[in-house]
């Protein structure tokens, strides 16, 4: 079975505090994705990587960076969290044209 | 960019109902998902559809790619099938996800 694990669940920051959210994917897939999702708004990509090192932006990028250094992990980076940014964010893995698979979500409070 | 709307957004089943859930797609598209949102968030996939027919179970799902729709089919629905469906579709690696269809079955 594809597992794709997140590094908390529930996470609560202040304004300006630097923020990183991993995520570990353990079928050697090339492409990871970080979404935010939003009450009326649905899943929105902030990026997308589709190999080590390779990054693209996505819909709403701004505010937001990624690391992958390796295969396995994608790391999104709030560099100075702002209340705004408080949302649901899910990680996926797939297969080049394949199946996405998506992480438990890690809950962000920015106080 | 390609547009995804899903209708209904809304529905309220009885337990042992059918129910037909559509996503509309405004270009062609090679990957096409269902998802299965679960209460505690957890986005759980179901078919992954670019076109054609599968069946899993009680669910099943239809992508007509010409006429650019898919639908998901639940039977003799259950209380945990509850929660938002979404279908999400891309041409390339950039999945766009529709608003998804909120279900509630009452026991």
């Amino acid at each position: 079975d594809v597992k794709v694990t997140q590094s908390s669940r529930y996470l609560v920051k202040r304004t300006g505090e630097k923020v990183f959210l991993e995520c570990v994917q353990d079928m050697d897939h090339e492409n990871m994705f970080w979404y935010r999702q939003d009450p009326g708004l649905g899943l929105r990509l902030i990026y997308f990587s589709y190999d080590v090192k390779m990054k693209e932006k996505g819909d709403i990028p701004e505010g937001y960076s990624v690391s992958r250094e390796k295969k396995e992990r994608f790391s999104l980076i709030l560099e100075s969290a702002s209340t705004n940014q408080t949302s649901m964010y899910l990680c996926a893995s797939s297969l080049v044209g394949s199946t996405q698979y998506f992480g438990p979500g890690t809950r962000l409070t920015v106080l | 960019g390609i547009q995804v709307e899903q209708s209904p957004p809304d529905l309220i089943l009885q337990e042992g109902a059918n129910s037909t859930l559509r996503c509309n797609f405004s270009d062609s598209v090679n990957n096409l998902q269902w998802f299965h949102q679960n209460p505690w968030g957890q986005l759980i996939n179901l078919f992954y559809i670019p076109s054609g027919t599968k069946q899993n179970g009680r669910l099943s799902a239809t992508t007509v790619a010409t006429e650019r729709y898919s639908l998901l089919y639940i039977s003799s629905s259950q209380t945990t099938d509850s929660g938002v469906y979404f279908c999400a579709v891309s041409g390339t690696y950039k999945y766009i996800f529709g608003t998804g269809t909120r279900l509630k079955v009452l026991a």
